[in-house]
């Protein structure tokens, strides 16, 4: 069982540039979550999904676009980088009972320039 | 809206001593309360939960939590710390209310010392 699994795991970008970020998880979870990590921040959710085929926003999606075509996949595209969103993203999925906790991808830390 | 607030933002301490980590929550609706940890270069873990029942939830390394409803707290503690305790620790809540996702604090960063 691997779990969540977030590709790739580093990425260096040019302001502008495009580029995906890929979750894919084989728990067989309803929900899925992207948040970023930001030094005394916390975690801040960007988009989130309850299900295949519908996405929703966080706290912070601007400059973020999802998508959620198939239950084990998310994916969250950056269309245009700004070094603001220089972080480490992570992903995480859970059931959708409210008394279940999310469990985490390992990370993907970007780094605009 | 629901907002967690962690009332330390590091906490160090010397190795066997103890140790209390202080969260904070405010909602409008029931939640179910969550302590995470990260360790360096890693993803995020689940440290224990509470979601009914004896206020007091332990987990396996040792820590401790207690839910207190009247202060809407849910500190997290041990009574004796070791090196390898040297992480950062996220409290998180989670609304009773289908299709939410769970909000975290801004996170504590203990770290442990000889």
């Amino acid at each position: 069982n691997a779990g969540v699994t977030q590709t790739p795991k580093f990425r260096v970008l040019k302001t502008g540039q495009s580029m995906t970020l890929l979750c894919a998880q084989d728990m067989n979870h309803e929900y899925m979550y992207w948040y970023r990590q930001d030094p005394g921040m916390g975690l801040r959710l960007i988009h989130y999904s309850v299900g295949e085929g519908t996405t929703a926003k966080g706290e912070v999606p601007d400059g973020y676009n999802v998508s959620r075509l198939k239950k084990q996949n998310f994916l969250l595209g950056l269309e245009s980088a700004a070094p603001s969103q220089t972080s480490v993203y992570f992903c995480a999925s859970s059931y959708p009972a409210m008394n279940t906790e999310a469990f985490f991808g390992q990370g993907t830390r970007l780094t605009v320039v | 809206a629901q907002s967690v607030t962690q009332l330390d933002s590091q906490v160090p301490v010397f190795e066997e001593a103890p140790v209390e980590l202080r969260c904070n929550y405010s909602s409008s609706v029931s939640v179910y309360l969550f302590w995470y940890v990260q360790y360096p270069n890693q993803g995020l873990q689940l440290l224990l939960k509470y979601l009914s029942g004896s206020t007091l939830v332990e987990s396996i390394n040792g820590f401790e939590a207690e839910f207190n409803k009247s202060q809407t707290s849910f500190h997290l503690r041990k009574p004796s710390v070791h090196i390898s305790d040297t992480a950062e620790y996220f409290c998180a809540v989670r609304p009773n209310q289908a299709g939410t996702a769970l909000i975290f604090g801004k996170g504590t960063t203990l770290s442990v010392s000889s």
